[in-house]
């Protein structure tokens, strides 16, 4: 059973902070990891994909990925109150034709 | 480039009714997965298509539950004899390969 495990939350963080999301998965054959942003009542937005091991930036996102440790984070830089969302971790083995696997999300408020 | 179309937005249907859902994936795309969310839940998968062929349908359940992505035409999501335990968000979301996927905005099903 494969499985994406993120703390619920809510994370709270005054607005200028960094936001540190994390996201961990059980299948060791795991090769793509994404981050999606989800507004409450609208659909998924991607925000992040990564695939191998290290750091990747966007913008004011940075997307962490440790695969010895299968650990996957979002760091949000200079966060602002539009970034209060709920962060939804997926993961696939990219084996072919899989589809995601995603965590339950992290609700992020970002206090003004 | 119009992104990934679902209709209708919101589907009210009677226990005992058919849902059917549909969904046009981004142009040049040619992976279909379907999603549903129940309500503070985390997404959970389906079925995934291509044209004219089900890849995966791990996910559906056996009874009840259809869908097709036809040679022409969207890709439908089929839900006959609804019960109150279907009422969810049902998201599409489409691909152009195995990788990123991108959500439509969702169709809302309330049973009554």
């Amino acid at each position: 059973q494969k499985e994406v495990e993120q703390n619920s939350g809510p994370l709270s963080v005054p607005e200028g902070a960094i936001a540190s999301l994390n996201c961990t998965y059980s299948d060791r054959g795991s090769q793509s990891f994404f981050w999606y942003r989800q507004y409450s009542g609208k659909s998924p937005e991607l925000i992040m994909s990564i695939y191998s091991n290290g750091d990747k930036e966007d913008g004011r996102f940075t997307a962490q990925l440790n695969k010895a440790s299968q650990y996957v984070s979002l760091l949000i830089r200079d966060s602002q109150p539009s970034d209060s969302a709920t962060y939804l971790c997926a993961v696939n083995l990219n084996s072919g034709n899989t589809p995601l696997v995603f965590g339950k999300g992290t609700r992020l408020s970002v206090i003004a | 480039n119009a992104g990934v179309m679902q209709n209708p937005r919101h589907l009210v249907r009677r226990r005992g009714q058919e849902a059917r859902l549909r969904c046009s994936p981004m142009k040049g795309h040619s992976h279909v997965y379907w999603y549903r969310q129940l309500p503070e839940e985390g997404l959970k998968f389906m079925v995934y298509l291509q044209k004219e062929n089900i890849i995966d349908e791990s996910g559906m359940p056996k009874e009840r539950f259809s869908a097709e992505f036809p040679k022409e035409g969207p890709s439908i999501l089929r839900i006959q004899q609804v019960v109150r335990g279907d009422s969810a968000a049902y998201f599409c979301a489409s691909s152009p390969t195995s990788y990123e996927q991108y959500f439509g905005p969702g169709t809302r099903l309330t049973v009554t």
